[in-house]
């Protein structure tokens, strides 16, 4: 069946350096969505890319679809204290709705 | 956004009961939600998918007679955890996409109901 994979599993940084986050699908996604996770919450939407190549920025957070849309990433510059949580991706390969999760990268920050 | 609701938040229960879990989507109709399993630092496990009207659609290897699932309406789909053992001790979420106000898919998560089976 459909995987997806993504690295790192834990990365701790210094406050003000940069941070990326890689997504490996298994096969061709029609999107692929992020998600971040609080400790103790639930996950909570941060965008959806749909298009090949595709590369959006959210202020410190960049997004990047493959051109074969098959791998993704998300790089925050500059990483801040509230940028703490564990980010996931999550890819479709059809118009369900269905997403496959990412194992997710889990962020500390050290001030 | 869009909101949904998980009730409980919490519940412990003994092994062999039956645990019912609610989720709601609040402000908008959901023909479709899914449940998640969670473990501790772990992704989200997808479960099933709940289709309001009909019959939830499985993943390989979920077993649908031991997680129970029914869509009675635009708003409520409820995951019933039968003869519950510790090992299905876990954080279970929802999520539902509002199809109505984002063409992108974009799923609401409910806020994940945390069992634990004595």
């Amino acid at each position: 069946g459909q995987q997806v994979m993504q690295i790192p599993q834990y990365q701790h940084v210094q406050e003000g350096e940069d941070f990326t986050t890689y997504c490996n699908s298994s096969t061709t996604l029609s999107n692929i969505q992020w998600y971040k996770q609080r400790p103790g919450g639930h996950p909570v939407f941060l965008i959806q890319l749909v298009k090949s190549g595709e590369v959006k920025k959210q202020k410190r957070l960049t997004f990047q679809f493959g051109e074969a849309k098959k791998n993704s990433s998300l790089h925050i510059t500059a990483t801040q204290t509230t940028d703490v949580g564990t980010y996931f991706c999550a890819g479709s390969s059809s118009n369900t709705g269905k997403l496959i999760f990412g194992q997710g990268t889990t962020l500390q920050v050290k001030p | 956004g869009a909101v949904v609701s998980q009730h409980p938040s919490r519940v412990i229960c003994k092994s062999g009961t039956s645990v019912k879990i609610e989720c709601r989507s609040l402000d908008f109709q959901a023909t479709t939600m899914f449940w998640y399993r969670q473990f501790p630092k772990k992704s989200l496990m997808l479960m099933a998918t709940s289709n309001e009207g009909s019959k939830a659609t499985y993943e390989q290897g979920v077993e649908k007679d031991k997680f129970l699932i029914n869509h009675a309406s635009l708003t409520l789909s409820t995951l019933t955890v039968t003869s519950a053992h510790p090992e299905d001790s876990s954080f279970y979420i929802c999520s539902a996409p509002n199809l109505g106000t984002s063409h992108y898919n974009e799923q609401f998560f409910g806020p994940g109901t945390r069992l634990t089976v004595l």
